[in-house]
Order: C-alpha cells, then sequence, then structure tokens
C-alpha cells in the first residue's frame, strides 16, 4: 500500500513546455508538500496546504503553481519550462507535528 | 545561510561498528529535530526524531543525542550494517504561526557500511 505516491516517476520534456505532477496521499494527514532536490542534492521547501489552504510558499518562480483539489492531493503545475527547473521533485505529507512522509520523486529533465 | 549542517557529506565504517552523524544547527527556534535516510531513486524515510525537551531518544539500533546549549544532534547507529548504507538528512522544525510548521534540511551525510 503505497501511503504518498506521485507520478510520473520520470518526465522528460523540451524547454518552454508546461507539465504536472501529481501526488496523493492515503494516510489522511492534513498537510501537503512539494521540495525541490537540486543537482547539489539540497532539499528545498517550495509549497505547504494545510487542509487545501496555502500555509508556505517560498520563493519560487510564478511559473510553478500548486492546487489541492482535496486534502489527499496536491498537484504541481510548471508552466514554460526551463532548464534551470530539472531537479527531484518530492511530495510529501504529514499530520500535525509527526514526520513528513514521502514520495518517491519525480525526476524532471529539460532538454 | 544555512541553518542546519551536515558537515561531513560521507562516512564509511565496518559493519558490526558504531556509526556516528551529525548534525548542526543555528536557529534556537527548532524545537523538534528528525533524522531520515534516503536510498537512490527513493523519497527520505523517517527514522527518529527529538524533542527539544529531551536529551535523548532510542529506538532499536539507533539513538539520537541533542544538545541543547551547543547547538548539536547526533544520530548513533549500533551495531552498523550493510543495509544502512543510505544517505542520512538530519531535519529541524519550528512553529511558523498557528498550527502550522516548518522543516529545515542539512545537505545530507553518505553513510558506507562495509561488510
Amino acid at each position: 500500500d503505497t501511503a504518498v505516491s506521485q507520478t510520473p516517476k520520470y518526465l522528460v520534456t523540451q524547454m518552454g513546455n508546461d507539465k504536472s505532477i501529481k501526488c496523493e496521499q492515503n494516510l489522511g494527514h492534513d498537510t501537503m508538500y512539494w521540495y525541490k532536490q537540486d543537482s547539489k542534492k539540497f532539499l528545498k521547501i517550495m509549497f505547504s496546504y494545510n487542509n487545501k489552504e496555502l500555509i508556505i510558499n517560498e520563493t519560487v518562480p510564478n511559473r510553478f503553481s500548486p492546487k489541492s483539489p482535496d486534502k489527499a492531493h496536491l498537484n504541481l503545475h510548471i508552466n514554460s519550462l526551463e532548464l534551470g527547473d530539472s531537479a527531484v521533485y518530492f511530495c510529501a505529507s504529514s499530520q500535525g507535528r509527526g514526520p513528513q512522509h514521502f514520495g518517491d520523486g519525480t525526476r524532471l529533465s529539460i532538454l | 545561510d544555512q541553518q542546519v549542517k551536515q558537515n561531513s557529506p560521507s562516512l564509511s565504517v565496518q559493519e558490526g561498528r558504531i556509526s556516528i552523524l551529525n548534525c548542526d544547527y543555528t536557529n534556537s527556534m527548532f524545537d523538534y529535530f528528525l533524522w531520515y535516510k534516503k536510498y537512490p531513486a527513493e523519497g527520505p524515510t523517517f527514522l527518529i526524531s527529538i524533542s527539544s525537551i529531551k536529551d535523548k531518544n532510542e529506538d532499536g539500533r539507533f539513538t539520537v543525542f541533542l544538545n541543547k546549549s551547543a547547538k548539536h544532534l547526533s544520530l548513533h547507529i549500533v551495531p552498523s550494517q550493510p543495509g544502512d548504507s543510505a544517505v542520512y538528512f538530519c531535519a529541524a522544525s519550528a512553529p511558523t504561526g498557528g498550527n502550522n510548521r516548518k522543516l529545515i534540511w542539512g545537505l545530507g551525510t553518505s553513510l558506507g557500511v562495509n561488510p
């Protein structure tokens, strides 16, 4: 039973395209997150939603737009992809002060 | 400015010996600390945590020590096993208002346990 699942696992696309990454959690958690892990392996928070409400929005280009249709889903849409967007994107969820549970990541490569 | 630092990018130990992974932080608002383990091509997996009101938490082979005055925590793995070979991330949590919290991550330490 996958607790936090993201799709697709791999995404190869061209510069300028628009793409979406989906995330779903079946843990009943009320908070979901998107992280970016860059080439230096640094995990950086991008967004956090609590019960479908945006609570953390770090300095991220507005080409990145999260959407939470319900508290079990947090999707990430990226417009006009750039070379620097190449990274691994992780979705996570948590409940209260409990630990965050992560998906296995989406490896985005921009050609 | 990195608020959570893991100064050793890698560590190599012999199977059966102790592995000690270190983490330093700068923000005194952090009140909850976590260690995560990450295998290649997988997401980080929660390992163990400690609240700032404690100085030690133990779970099987894993023990986390917190020294608040030094703003330092460490993860001890004993005995180390080859399956422990992974990247270990230290993370620190602080309240950001209401019930919301923010997690700040270190850059990770790659542990290799040699048979």
